[in-house]
């Protein structure tokens, strides 16, 4: 069966400094990926997608990047942390032509001080 | 762009039944989707729907979308309190949300004893 990981669960980092989140995905293979952000009273919002190693999409204008460096593995990334980069990752994953179903990680809970 | 509206919140008695209610505007939305978020945990899909579909039915849960009007419900039969939690409305213009979802900020349904 297919499993979805996050690294780290929860995190805390005082603004400016780098951040480096991963996601891991088991049991499937060539997986569409996704980031997503849930900020407090704005809901979940789109960030970056993958199709592909080395593909990635950015939905919206960021301090923020993404990296998928494995066909398994996603990566988000910051240099310098902003204050407004606080809140709840979500990774997902979706196996297109498949299933209409996204599957979603546990989440990291990122607060920027 | 695409845009997704909930309720924040709804309180409803335990053994009761919750509707929660979600609009869209994107009409070219293919697949809607119910997702539930339990406290400080991922999302998990519910249910969805196809936009060619006016309901679905799975156990407690009843999908009911009308398509002219950009309406999705989703009603939880007998409430009770494992219901309790963030109900996240999303759509997608794409086959099975291969470049992402559209979320909606999310319910909170508050079950009372």
């Amino acid at each position: 069966s297919q499993t979805i990981h996050q690294w780290p669960a929860t995190l805390v980092q005082p603004v400016g400094s780098p951040l480096s989140l991963e996601c891991t995905v088991e049991g499937t293979s060539n997986p569409n990926l996704y980031w997503y952000r849930q900020a407090a009273g704005r809901g979940l919002q789109l960030l970056f997608y993958s199709v592909g190693i080395g593909q990635i999409s950015s939905e919206v204008p960021q301090n923020l990047s993404a990296s998928r460096p494995q066909d398994r593995q996603f990566i988000l990334s910051s240099k310098k942390l902003l204050l407004s980069d606080s809140g709840f990752y979500l990774c997902a994953w979706h196996l297109a032509g498949i299933n209409n179903e996204q599957f979603f990680g546990p989440g990291t809970r990122l607060t920027v001080l | 762009g695409e845009d997704v509206e909930q309720s924040l919140f709804l309180s409803v008695r335990e053994g009761d039944s919750s509707v929660i209610n979600c609009t869209y505007t994107d009409s070219s939305s293919t697949y809607l989707y119910w997702y539930k978020q339990e406290p400080g945990a991922g999302l998990q899909l519910l249910t969805y729907i196809f936009s060619n579909m006016d309901m679905k039915q799975d156990q407690r849960l009843t999908v009911l979308l009308n398509k002219k009007d950009k309406h999705l419900s989703l009603r939880i039969a007998d409430t009770q309190t494992g219901d309790s939690a963030i109900y996240f409305c999303a759509e997608t213009d794409s086959g099975g949300g291969a470049d992402g979802l559209t979320f909606g900020k999310g319910t909170h349904l508050i079950i009372q004893p």
